[in-house]
């Protein structure tokens, strides 16, 4: 059973365009990261969330975690092509932290 | 350099032919995990090592062994591989922070690992 479904799943967009990804689940996580995985490599963190409503900004993204603790979201402004890349959203387990859950992933691929 | 490495990267072999993939991590980390990510599923935890001499199964064990004789090093060991264990493989590793609270998980290369 996937506890945390990512959409979409694939994206393909212009340079320049918004876009945002979302993790939905109907368990509770303590925290929340968000990795970005490019082709040959393993996944590199992008962002932690903790507090239920915390927003973060990294530059051009935007990190959200849901109220409950159930759901974030992934919004990118102004898409450039080094943004291209496989996008996983991991929750980590309320009845144990240090187990990670992870989504299927986005691939977007931003058009020069 | 802070890192995870793992080694092969691509292996190719048939079933039944026992093969070993290592993993070292050079950050002290205590907790060390092994993925294994295939389209449409996501990354599934197979393994997981608390510290030295420490382990246990995550979601899907069956086919895999493990074990944690130093702390840098968390060796993935398959018996009698099969087929349907074809997959990118990863190995990870975060140290341990309290209840609450969660540390960067470090992530290696990937071995790409196909049983004929």
């Amino acid at each position: 059973t996937q506890l945390l479904e990512q959409s979409p799943q694939f994206l393909s967009i212009q340079e320049g365009e918004n876009l945002t990804v979302y993790c939905n689940s109907s368990s509770v996580f303590s925290s929340l990261q968000w990795y970005r995985q490019e082709p040959g490599e393993g996944p590199v963190l992008l962002v932690t969330v903790v507090t239920g409503g915390e927003v973060k900004k990294l530059k051009r993204l935007t990190f959200q975690f849901g109220d409950a603790r159930k759901d974030s979201s992934l919004h990118i402004t102004a898409a450039q092509p080094g943004d291209t890349g496989l996008y996983l959203c991991a929750g980590a387990r309320m009845d144990s932290s240090y187990k990670l859950i992870f989504g299927s992933g986005t691939r977007l691929l931003v058009r020069p | 350099e802070a890192q995870v490495t793992q080694n092969p990267r691509y292996l190719i072999t048939v079933t039944g032919k026992k093969l070993t993939v290592t993993c070292s991590q050079n950050m002290n980390h205590e907790y060390m995990s092994w993925y294994r990510q295939d389209p449409g599923l996501g990354l599934r935890q197979i393994y997981y090592s608390m510290n030295v001499e420490v382990t246990d199964k995550g979601d899907v064990p069956e086919g895999y062994k493990v074990s944690r004789k130093e702390k840098r090093n968390f060796p993935l060991i398959l018996e009698s591989p099969s087929p349907n264990q074809t997959s990118l493989y990863f190995c990870a590793s975060r140290g341990l922070a309290g209840k609450g609270s969660y540390n960067e998980q470090f992530f290696g290369p990937g071995t790409r690992l196909t049983v004929l």
